[in-house]
């Protein structure tokens, strides 16, 4: 079946410093990828998507090109903020699967001032 | 208000009691979710609907019972809730374009001890 994985957390970075998330998936058709971002005590937010190969989606300074050659998407932020702390996820949808999403455990990102 | 809201926000009971979550969204979404949050292994698929009165199992079913028979609402009941079934449950809803985003309620973090 189809899957995500994403590199375990947390992750700690300095405020301005590079974050990459590195998400891995397996599907048998041509899947949507998506990030998900949750904040402390909130529901989950859709943060990006990309719906084919080689599609960039990028949102509030995040970045994810959909790579089918190597089955990736990994997410990408040049200079975080105090305020990118938060867990987040990726996430795959089958075209024919309701929009029903396949999530990956999530990797929690700390930034420090 | 609009959006899409969970009930109770937190709720601790025993194991063998019958316990029911509320979902409910104004925005006339055909499509509904719920998952469940668990570290280790991010977000997993209980059940889903696609209309009112159209349900199916997800990836981890077993021991709850769902019901749609109005479009705002989609309860989810733990039958006899065991402590396996203690994790922060979310209901999301779509809309019925294709890769249309999922929006999550703010989640029930339910304990059975």
């Amino acid at each position: 079946g189809d899957s995500v994985t994403q590199m375990e957390g947390p992750v700690t970075l300095s405020e301005e410093a590079f974050l990459t998330i590195n998400c891995t998936y397996t599907a048998t058709g041509y899947p949507s990828l998506f990030w998900y971002v949750q904040y402390p005590g909130e529901g989950l937010q859709l943060l990006l998507k990309a719906t084919k190969a080689d599609d960039k989606g990028s949102n509030k300074g995040f970045e994810a090109t959909y790579r089918k050659e190597t089955t990736s998407f990994h997410l990408e932020k040049g200079s975080v903020q105090v305020s990118d702390s938060a867990v987040y996820f990726c996430a795959l949808s089958d075209y024919d699967s309701w929009g029903k999403l396949q999530f990956g455990a999530g990797t929690q990102v700390v930034v420090t001032p | 208000d609009a959006g899409i809201t969970q009930s109770p926000r937190y709720k601790i009971t025993e194991t063998g009691r019958q316990v029911t979550l509320m979902c409910h969204q104004t925005w006339s979404h055909s499509y509904m979710f719920w998952y469940r949050q668990d570290l280790g292994h991010g977000l997993r698929l209980i059940y889903y609907s696609a209309a009112a009165d159209i349900t199916d199992k997800g990836e981890v079913p077993d021991g709850y019972v769902v019901s749609r028979s109005k479009t705002e609402n989609f309860p989810l009941t733990l039958e006899s809730a065991t402590r396996s079934q203690t994790s922060v449950y979310f209901c999301a809803s779509r809309g019925d374009s294709t890769n249309e985003k999922l929006f999550f309620g703010s989640g029930t973090q339910l304990s059975v001890l």
